[in-house]
């Protein structure tokens, strides 16, 4: 099946420092999510990308769209202590008539005063 | 902000016994999924359903699973037998339109076989 790697697999950092993380597949997406979790709770959709180079922006964040289609990647700006939890990368396939995500393996981030 | 809202928040059941998941969809979406996160993993595909049928299902979706729309917002998702293994956070998602794969996801419920 498909598979989505996250690196780093976790990160502790300084508030006020800027992150970044990546996600790479071994088969291409036509569209990137980027989600949040909170501990106990559900993903958050923070980002999706629809388009090969494409770079979007929510805030803090900007996350790029990979040319090849097979990688993308999240950078966080000027982290905060609410930026702390876990980052997953998703690739959605149409399957029938509905869609269906794979997740990535996750990036967990701390962030220390 | 409408959002997918889940029940129950936490259960506990004993193993062999039938559990059901409920799930409030965002109301003007079409499409309903589950996904399931076993503690410390990455969250994975379960089922879809749109247009009151499954679209597709993981192999983890064997038989003891099955999905319902009794009505006309709620989703639900029944464990027949429950085994130890089951034990995980189930999400409930919904997303409005095929090709825009943005799902939305709910707050999740824990499971736990004992």
């Amino acid at each position: 099946g498909q598979q989505l790697n996250q690196s780093p697999q976790s990160m502790f950092i300084q508030e006020g420092e800027d992150v970044s993380m990546n996600c790479t597949s071994s088969s291409i997406f036509n569209t990137w999510l980027w989600y949040k979790q909170d501990p106990g709770e559900g993903p958050v959709l923070l980002i999706a990308l629809y388009k090969a180079g494409e770079l979007t922006s929510n805030g803090r964040l900007t996350a790029q769209f990979g040319i090849t289609r097979k990688d993308s990647f999240l950078n966080i700006s000027a982290s905060i202590p609410s930026d702390v939890g876990i980052y997953f990368c998703a690739g959605p396939r149409i399957s029938g008539t509905a869609s269906k995500l794979t997740f990535g393996t996750g990036t967990r981030l701390q962030v220390t005063l | 902000e409408p959002e997918v809202t889940q029940t129950p928040s936490h259960q506990v059941t004993q193993m062999g016994q039938e559990v059901i998941l409920r799930c409030v969809p965002i109301s003007n979406h079409l499409y309903f999924y589950w996904y399931r996160q076993i503690l410390g993993q990455k969250v994975e595909f379960l089922v879809s359903f749109y247009n009151n049928e499954i679209s597709e299902k993981s192999e983890i979706f064997d038989d003891q699973f099955s999905v319902e729309r009794p009505d006309g917002s709620n989703f639900t998702l029944k464990i027949r037998s429950t085994k130890l293994e089951d034990s995980a956070m189930y999400f409930c998602a919904s997303s409005a339109v095929t090709g825009v794969t943005e799902a939305f996801f709910g707050q999740g419920t824990r499971l736990t076989v004992v």
